[in-house]
């Protein structure tokens, strides 16, 4: 069984268009993430939710809207894409939201922008 | 604000030879370090974590890492490598305090030939 998974695993569109990925755990988690991994690999935290609730939103365009419509998902909204939003998204989910738990991240989604 | 610099973008080595992947971070807060490892097309996933204690923590698949506070360094060893450990490592840190926030370090592509 998959502990964190994403649908899709790609994805292309075209600039303007809005898209939605989603995740789900089955780890029983209560904190779950949206990372980005760009071209560089550079992996940077976007969102955070504890039980439902926002507790990390960084810097990110209000074009991404997650939502959590229970603990075991977390999907990612993107509007009006951009040719920069082609990137890796990662989901990951933790036990708990204090820094010392581990993370267990999904296979990511390769979002591609034209 | 944390950041984190791994020196290395990419490290080359012989299989069975010895490896040490070198990461350093700043943070005016103390932090838990981390180390990730991301295998080709796969998310990433905990290989160890430093939290208190012992300078030197040990994780899975022979990989030992040694925090040093003075050099504000967390570098990762292994004593001999194999073709499997060919993946994208990445070290991370996170506030001690709060919610997990992981920023992590650019990754450091590690390689074994034959």
């Amino acid at each position: 069984d998959t502990a964190v998974s994403q649908t899709p695993k790609y994805l292309v569109t075209q600039m303007g268009n809005d898209k939605s990925i989603k995740c789900e755990q089955n780890l029983g988690h209560d904190t779950m993430y949206w990372y980005k991994q760009d071209s560089k690999k550079f992996l940077k935290i976007m969102f955070s939710y504890n039980n439902k609730e926002l507790i990390i939103n960084e810097t990110v365009p209000n074009r991404f809207s997650p939502k959590s419509p229970d603990k075991a998902h977390l999907n990612l909204h993107i509007n009006s894409l951009e040719l920069g939003d082609s990137a890796v998204y990662f989901c990951a989910s933790s036990q708990g939201v204090g820094p010392s738990y581990e993370q267990y991240f999904g296979p990511g989604t390769r979002l591609t922008v034209t | 604000a944390q950041s984190v610099t791994q020196l290395d973008s990419q490290v080359p080595v012989f299989e069975e030879a010895p490896v040490e992947l070198r990461c350093n971070y700043s943070s005016s807060v103390s932090v838990y370090l981390f180390w990730y490892v991301q295998y080709p097309n796969q998310g990433l996933q905990l290989l160890l974590k430093y939290l208190s204690g012992s300078t030197l923590v040990k994780g899975i698949n022979g990989f030992e890492a040694e925090f040093n506070k003075s050099q504000t360094s967390f570098h990762l060893r292994k004593p001999s490598v194999h073709i499997s450990d060919t993946a994208e490592y990445f070290c991370a840190v996170s506030p001690a305090g709060g919610a997990q926030k992981l920023v992590f370090g650019q990754g450091t592509r590690l390689t074994i030939n034959p």
